[in-house]
């Protein structure tokens, strides 16, 4: 079965500091891959999405960039961390064919302090 | 990109009513609706979804009906009880390869 590992769960950050999350996906290849933000009582805002290795797609302009080193890895980075960064990053997976569901993984609670 | 609205954003009824959450949708290309729910602090999760050859989805005390015309998607639930408290996500799709997502719906079932 596929699994989707995402890490930390939770970070404290100051401003300026550099950021590295990383998500990975088991049990299955060539996945389509998310990253989304959720700000306290909003909703999800689709960040990147990455359909191959090296293939990254960037929906807003930001602070923030994406990376896929490898098929099954994600990862999300910034050189210097704002206040604005806080918030709730999910990254997520799906099959990458029409009409599927998309997996999350547990989440990253990150506070910029 | 999609832009989809949803609401409302808060949402209280009493333990055994029915709750309903509706979500719009601007692209017409998009042909997948699925709906997740958030509990605090949890990852969004899937609990159903629907697909643009389908005008209505129901799995036991929820489903979702599909406008395409009118480029809205609603969810029902039936019977709410407390553990149905969370917030609901309605998402579109149009490729498979982006999942736009609406605002949130805050729902609060009351005993």
């Amino acid at each position: 079965s596929q699994t989707i590992h995402q890490w930390p769960a939770t970070l404290v950050q100051p401003v300026g500091s550099p950021l590295s999350l990383e998500c990975t996906v088991e049990g299955t290849s060539n996945p389509n891959l998310y990253w989304y933000r959720q700000a306290a009582g909003r909703g999800l805002q689709l960040l990147f999405y990455s359909v191959g290795i090296g293939q990254i797609s960037s929906e807003v302009p930001q602070n923030l960039s994406a990376s896929r080193p490898q098929d099954r890895q994600f990862i999300l980075s910034s050189k210097k961390l704002l206040l604005s960064d806080s918030g709730f990053y999910l990254c997520a997976w799906s099959m990458g064919q029409l009409n599927t569901e998309a997996f999350f993984g547990q989440g990253t609670r990150l506070t910029v302090v | 990109g999609e832009n989809v609205e949803q609401h409302p954003s808060t949402l209280s009824v009493q333990e055994g009513d029915s709750a309903v959450i509706k979500c719009t949708y601007s692209d017409s290309a998009s042909n997948y609706f699925p709906w997740y729910k958030q509990e605090l602090g949890k990852r969004p999760q899937l609990i159903i979804d629907i697909r643009s050859n389908v005008g209505e989805k129901k799995d036991q005390r929820i489903a979702v009906t599909l406008n395409k015309t009118a480029k809205h998607f609603s969810l029902h639930i039936t019977e709410t009880q407390p553990e149905d408290s969370a917030v609901y996500f309605c998402a579109a799709s149009m490729t498979g390869n982006q999942f736009y997502f609406g605002t949130g719906t805050s729902l609060t079932v009351i005993p």
